[in-house]
């Protein structure tokens, strides 16, 4: 089991908002950052920080942060956002990095 | 712009060791954190370690017994040796650039990837 627990699956309306949330004792005092994944392909990453984009990653992805979860918003979601999603942060001794189990985004 | 290319034999034996190497194009390896990662099939990211282009190492307590990253800063090269293999390391291992950070909220992150490489574990 992972430190960083992401609900496996959710699913939004074409068009509206999603909030996929990350929860572990280590986002007190850590950052996270997210990584879309779609079939076939390498992750990307699309938000890191406290809430920072790369450049090209459209700014309908947000990130926040609040107590021990992380979540990641996609305001206005499109068909081209149905993916994996996983973050990633320490563990709870801070030294080394974990993943979350991932969740599927299905854009209905 | 930085690209990240995996290499290494697909195929690796019971038992044997893993070796896979990281080519870094289009920027230098030098200031920078690379990490290993890597997904078996249908399943999530586990990270294996990092090092620093210095030499410095951190790994997964979980695989540090088996896992040695090293680099070599004049082929702007790291690599992966992953010992005493079994079927459970079969997986796709993706090489990346690591935004690195230690103190708390900060910007830690793996910015660049590789397209990542299927190493299957099999007699």
């Amino acid at each position: 089991s992972s430190e960083l627990t992401q609900d496996p699956a959710v699913s939004v309306a074409l068009g509206q908002t999603v909030r996929i949330t990350c929860q572990g004792d280590s986002l007190r005092k850590y950052y996270a950052s997210w990584y879309q994944q779609k079939p076939g392909q390498a992750p990307i990453l699309v938000i890191y920080g406290k809430n920072n984009r790369p450049s090209g990653i459209p700014d309908r992805f947000s990130g926040s942060s609040s107590g021990n979860t992380a979540s990641l918003t996609i305001t206005g979601a499109q068909a081209e956002d149905e993916a994996d999603y996983y973050c990633n942060s320490r563990d709870t001794s801070g030294n080394h990095r974990v993943f979350g189990g991932g969740t599927k985004l299905t854009v209905l | 712009q930085v690209q990240l290319q995996e290499s290494g034999p697909g195929l690796v034996k019971p038992s044997e060791t893993l070796s896979l190497t990281c080519t870094v194009s289009g920027g230098s390896i030098s200031g920078y954190y690379w990490s290993w990662i890597r997904q078996p099939p249908g399943k999530g990211l586990e990270w294996i370690g990092y090092i620093y282009y210095s030499g410095s190492t951190n790994y997964n307590p979980s695989l540090r017994s088996r896992v040695t990253i090293s680099v070599d800063t004049s082929k702007n090269q790291f690599s992966l040796k992953l010992s005493s293999v079994t079927a459970a390391d079969t997986a796709v291992y993706y090489c990346a650039r690591h935004i690195f950070c230690s103190s708390s909220f900060c910007n830690d992150a793996f910015d660049i990837w590789g397209q990542g490489t299927m190493v299957t574990v099999s007699p």
